[in-house]
């Protein structure tokens, strides 16, 4: 079975664009949740989708959107760039997603740089 | 709001020492616990995780946790160290936060060193 696969693995981008990263859940999969991992804040929840509805949410603004797609796929998006949003974005899939406890599985991430 | 905190930044052990990974976290509720290892650029794997029952949990590699309710601790062990097994660790908690929300809290990590 694959695992979970994110795209694209490495982005640069300068402050004030905007930036789509995208997340292959598991086959079967319903819940895909993202997380940022920075140096300074450590591993931070974002969102989690379950059947293309935002069922859970952090503390992060309004800059920071996501959806996803009958197949599962997810992906989010973050406008106005800045530069502490440079951090390693992880997606993570499950079948129950986190009311359950079910096993969540990560991807590799995408690095995002922020210039 | 629930919290979680990893003791120790950084441990160094020898190849064939116990490992001890200490988590403790903060929750209103009894949480889900999880152990995640995350090998460099990679994303995290998960190691172990209590839900309900057994107090004691085993998971893969070699690693143990044990679920104690009245310390708030799930401390992370291995009886003898592998240079595999450097990585960094990370200790999450999941519950409801504000009536249905829920989320995973993790740890700041510790990061694992081993010595050959």
């Amino acid at each position: 079975k694959a695992g979970v696969t994110q795209t694209p693995r490495y982005l640069i981008k300068t402050r004030g664009q905007q930036v789509t990263l995208s997340c292959s859940p598991i086959s079967g999969h319903r819940s895909v949740s993202w997380y940022q991992q920075t140096p300074g804040q450590g591993l931070q929840f974002l969102f989690e989708y379950f059947s293309e509805t935002q069922r859970n949410k952090g503390n992060f603004p309004g800059r920071f959107s996501g959806r996803q797609f009958s197949n599962s796929r997810s992906e989010m998006n973050v406008s106005t760039l800045e530069l502490g949003d440079s951090a390693l974005y992880l997606c993570a899939s499950s079948w129950g997603g986190l009311v359950s406890t079910d096993t969540q599985y990560f991807g590799p991430g995408t690095r995002l740089t922020v210039l | 709001a629930q919290s979680v905190t990893q003791l120790g930044s950084h441990v160094s052990v020898s190849e064939g020492a116990l490992v001890l990974l200490r988590c403790n976290y903060s929750s209103s509720v009894p949480p889900y616990l999880f152990w995640y290892v995350q090998y460099p650029n990679q994303g995290l794997q998960l190691l172990l995780k209590y839900t309900t029952g057994a107090t004691l949990v085993k998971g893969i590699n070699g690693f143990e946790a044990e679920f104690k309710k009245s310390e708030t601790s799930f401390h992370l062990t291995k009886p003898s160290a592998h240079m595999s097994d450097a990585a960094e660790y990370f200790c999450a908690v999941s519950e409801a936060s504000g009536g249905s929300n829920y989320k995973l809290t993790f740890g700041k990590g510790t990061l694992l060193t081993v010595n050959p």
